[in-house]
């Protein structure tokens, strides 16, 4: 079936720089996309999202970029803190199809000091 | 303005057993969410459930699991006879309406069957 997947299991970044965390998306009905934050016994917290009729969205040090032509999306975290450690899941779904949220595996980012 | 409550938070059964996971979801929610994450992997859809209703049921294992939201008290996912491979972390979500909405995750309730 059709899946979200990502391309790098594990990103690494120093305090201070910024992140760049990669979804490749299969189902091209898809039309919304939700980016969530997992940190270590918790529940996903949602960070940003984006309708597929937007290529931009930006919110407090992250912005999303979703890119409908090579079925790409993208989170960037500006500045990274240690408290940006944690698992980043982005997840798709379909309008009007509640909430069957396709999960990828997730990227684990580490903030180095 | 509680979140989405998940009870217990870590719940060990034997073999065999009845495991009951319990979710309240956020105040004035009435969409209710299950998906269930194996260490390391990403979340698995399982039910969708209005009240009194079961919207969509297509991840949820035919045989075992069963999901209710009734129209008073938290949703509850009941798992008979577990196995070890039940074991995970299930998920309970919420939303104030359907289709391209923010869903609230709970903290998870951590099932370990031994």
């Amino acid at each position: 079936g059709e899946s979200v997947g990502l391309h790098l299991p594990t990103l690494s970044v120093q305090e201070g720089d910024n992140s760049i965390i990669n979804c490749a998306y299969s189902n091209s009905a898809s039309d919304y996309f939700i980016w969530y934050k997992q940190e270590s016994g918790k529940g996903p917290q949602f960070i940003i999202d984006i309708r597929s009729n937007m290529d931009k969205r930006q919110g407090q040090r992250v912005t999303v970029l979703l890119n409908k032509t090579v079925k790409h999306l993208s989170l960037q975290i500006a500045a990274t803190q240690p408290g940006d450690s944690a698992v980043y899941f982005c997840a798709e779904n379909m309008e009007n199809y509640g909430q069957n949220f396709v999960f990828g595996p997730g990227t684990r980012l580490s903030v180095l000091p | 303005n509680a979140g989405v409550m998940q009870n217990p938070r870590h719940l060990v059964r034997r073999r065999g057993q009845e495991a009951r996971l319990r979710c309240s979801p956020m105040k004035g929610h009435s969409h209710v969410y299950w998906y269930r994450q194996l260490p390391e992997e990403g979340l698995k859809f399982m039910v969708y459930l209005q009240k009194e209703n079961i919207i969509d049921e297509s991840g949820m294992p035919k045989e075992r699991f069963s999901a209710e939201f009734p129209k008073e008290g938290p949703s509850i996912l009941r798992i008979q006879q577990v196995v070890r491979g039940d074991s995970a972390a299930y998920f309970c979500a919420s939303s104030l309406d359907r289709g391209n909405t923010e869903a609230f995750f709970g903290q998870g309730t951590r099932l370990t069957v031994v």
